[in-house]
């Protein structure tokens, strides 16, 4: 059974950086059938993919545009393990956040999901 | 990347079926057969209940149904039931990215 396990802060500061971690159990980061993705909820812009990071033969990111100039994914294998950093965050940007293994093009397993708030 | 086009809302009563449409365009819905649907009922984590346009996970009920023609994607939920009432959101994949749909809240009366 795959599980993946989120945490991180539930407030974040604007013009301040958002980090979660997403811990992968019964899979590995670095499959080579699956990729992991971000993706964020909020009432005003409903789910929203952010990006995904992949192993094949290397490392690949795919970053939506709407945030790729803000967007980080990261992984780290000893740790087995997905980090999204989302830098100069703004209230625009509070939202629950998922991170969610990606196969054939779809979303089969979600984290518990992570409440972010961007206020001073 | 704009989000897919989902009716706000749809209804049917107990037994009777209800569709749920999903429009894109070529560059998405109708360019690749990675149409996904999911289920999400208030304060839980969405479901996955349609892959690759017409496939159901295991464990999901065969009254969840999809197809796709051009540009539009659809769900149908036959025989309605009572715990079917949720938020259903389409996705596709849309070369080196993923778009949603804004989402369809179904109500069974």
């Amino acid at each position: 059974q795959v599980l993946l396990q989120q945490s991180g802060p539930g407030l974040v500061k604007p013009s301040q950086t958002l980090s979660i971690t997403c811990v992968i159990s019964g899979d590995s980061v670095s499959s080579d059938s699956a990729g992991w993705s971000w993706i964020r909820q909020s009432s005003s812009r409903g789910l929203e993919w952010l990006g995904r990071r992949f192993y094949d033969s290397k490392w690949y990111n795919d970053y939506a545009v709407s945030v790729r100039s803000r967007i980080t994914i990261t992984s780290d294998t000893s740790r087995n393990q997905l980090s999204l950093h989302l830098k100069s965050v703004t209230p625009e940007d509070t939202a629950v956040y998922y991170c969610a293994r990606t196969r054939d093009g779809f979303f089969d397993v979600w984290g518990q999901g992570t409440l972010v708030t961007v206020s001073s | 990347q704009s989000a897919l086009t989902q009716p706000p809302s749809a209804s049917g009563s107990l037994g009777q079926s209800v569709t749920i449409s999903c429009t894109g365009t070529n560059s998405d819905v109708g360019g690749y057969n990675f149409v996904s649907w999911y289920q999400q009922h208030p304060g839980k984590t969405p479901k996955v209940i349609i892959h690759e346009v017409n496939k159901r996970p295991s464990g999901v009920p065969d009254r969840f149904s999809g197809s796709k023609s051009g540009n539009t994607a659809a769900l149908t939920v036959s025989g309605l039931q009572a715990e079917d009432e949720a938020d259903y959101y389409c996705s596709s994949y849309a070369g080196k990215s993923f778009v949603f749909g804004t989402g369809t809240k179904v109500t069974v009366l």
